[in-house]
């Protein structure tokens, strides 16, 4: 059946880059999403990336997927303590419009 | 627009007593999911409309759990008697179909804690 898998926690300190990994099984996945939850507060959609690319930039976001190896990352680079939060990967299921998510890597910013 | 709008922020009740969260999707949506967050479970998908229509119940943890979407705007996710075990943080989600990239908005969640 469908899964993600995400490691549960990363600690990296302010200025450095955090880069969180995920994988999916769904090989017909056409959209692959990172939404980001900080304390008391709902998901939130920080970037996607179609399945046809390799790479996709934002600002200090960068998003890679290895397709063949069923592999997503989401690198953050000079890493703020706003940064602090629970980072989810999502895959879109199939055909449907329902999202599989992840367990959620929590990600803390130390000084 | 507001975003996805729910109802109560927060709700603590007692063991047996029923329980009723509310949800207002973004206007325009056509897909509302329910969600529920545990510290041992994750996000679990519960249930999800298209078109005010229940698609896919099959995460629904038992009968005591019952979802409606009577219109367009509004739907309801009812947990009736409610146990201890039901304390968790509850989310609605809206969608478009006209949007192809597919992205779900999430209200900020309703916390539930059954004593």
């Amino acid at each position: 059946g469908e899964d993600v898998e995400q490691s549960l926690f990363l600690s990296v300190r302010e200025g450095d880059s955090s880069v969180i990994n995920c994988t999916y099984t769904d090989s017909s996945s056409t959209y692959l999403y990172w939404y980001k939850q900080e304390p008391g507060a709902g998901l939130q959609l920080l970037t996607y990336i179609f399945s046809n690319m390799d790479m996709k930039q934002d600002q200090r976001l960068t998003v890679l997927l290895n397709k063949k190896d069923k592999h997503l990352s989401l690198r953050i680079a000079d890493t703020q303590t706003g940064d602090s939060a629970i980072y989810f990967c999502a895959e879109r299921y199939g055909g449907y419009n329902k999202l599989i998510f992840g367990a959620g890597t929590r990600l803390a910013v130390h000084p | 627009d507001a975003g996805v709008i729910q109802s109560p922020r927060h709700e603590v009740t007692e063991m047996g007593q029923e329980v009723t969260l509310r949800c207002k999707p973004i206007s325009g949506h056509d897909y509302l999911f329910w969600y529920r967050q545990t510290m041992m479970r994750g996000l679990e998908l519960l249930i999800y409309f298209n078109n005010n229509v229940p698609i896919d119940d099959s995460g629904m943890p038992e009968d005591r759990f019952s979802a409606k979407m009577p219109n367009a705007s509004f739907s309801t996710l009812k947990i009736q008697p409610s146990e201890p075990r039901d304390s968790a943080v509850y989310f609605c989600a809206s969608s478009s179909t006209g949007q192809v990239k597919n992205i779900q908005y999430f209200g900020a969640g309703t916390r539930l804690s059954v004593l």
